[in-house]
């Protein structure tokens, strides 16, 4: 089993400033077959970036994914009052599809 | 506008079973491999099961494995997860998530419905 550690458990950060979040893979993740994911309060995910690298359909440009093996990162260019949440990494190039533990991101 | 609504939640007593039922709409249901995911109250997202959009490849988390089992009715644009000797970690919130692109099953999780909550509990 592929486990992930993300890193920081939480981060906080002004609108406007530069959120970089870490996925780190216990072995290499298959054909960087890596997503990120976000998450609020009392809603479902929504997926963000696929590929490790490409922006799913309508996510703007100020995320981005990056990384490949077992170092993954999403980069958040610059901070939205709406970008305060939590993200999760997953890998689905092997079963089980393991999720990382989750990042908050939190208004400094 | 693709639609997933999940059903079957409830209280259930350890040892017992539900089944959860997933209605899909807005998209040809049986293009899509399709995913169950839970979230236990406060905690982090952890994946269940998949299944191929043909069913011939379904993958189970070693947490549920000889105890759920996921099934998908492409006629009736259904997912299905039989959740059978429930214990109290199996208290989460479930949710439904259709695979990003069609015809694959290794892909990230596109859609999601918005859950369906299953409280294990005596």
């Amino acid at each position: 089993e592929i486990v992930l550690t993300q890193s920081p458990g939480t981060l906080s950060l002004s609108p406007g400033e530069r959120a970089t979040l870490s996925c780190r893979a216990s072995q290499s993740v298959s054909s960087n077959y890596l997503a990120w994911y976000q998450q609020k309060p009392g809603q479902a995910p929504r997926l963000l970036i696929y590929g490790a690298s490409s922006r799913a359909t309508g996510i703007p440009d100020r995320f981005s994914g990056s990384g490949s093996g077992t170092d993954f990162t999403l980069t958040i260019s610059r901070l939205e009052p709406e970008d305060f949440a939590v993200y999760y990494c997953q890998q689905y190039g092997s079963s089980p599809y393991t999720f990382g533990q989750g990042t908050k991101l939190e208004i400094k | 506008e693709v639609q997933l609504v999940e059903s079957g939640g409830g209280l259930v007593k350890p040892g017992g079973s539900l089944r959860l039922s997933c209605a899909a709409s807005g998209f040809t249901f049986s293009s899509y491999s399709m995913n169950w995911v839970r979230q236990a109250p406060g905690k982090g997202l952890e994946w269940v099961s998949s299944i191929s959009s043909g069913s011939s490849y379904i993958y189970y988390a070693d947490s549920v494995k000889g105890r759920f089992t996921i099934s998908r009715d492409n006629a009736k644009n259904s997912l299905y997860l039989q959740m059978n000797s429930l214990r109290a970690e199996d208290t989460a919130v479930y949710y439904c998530a259709r695979g990003y692109f069609d015809h694959d099953i290794l892909t990230g999780y596109g859609n999601w419905g918005q859950g369906t909550l299953v409280t294990v509990s005596s």
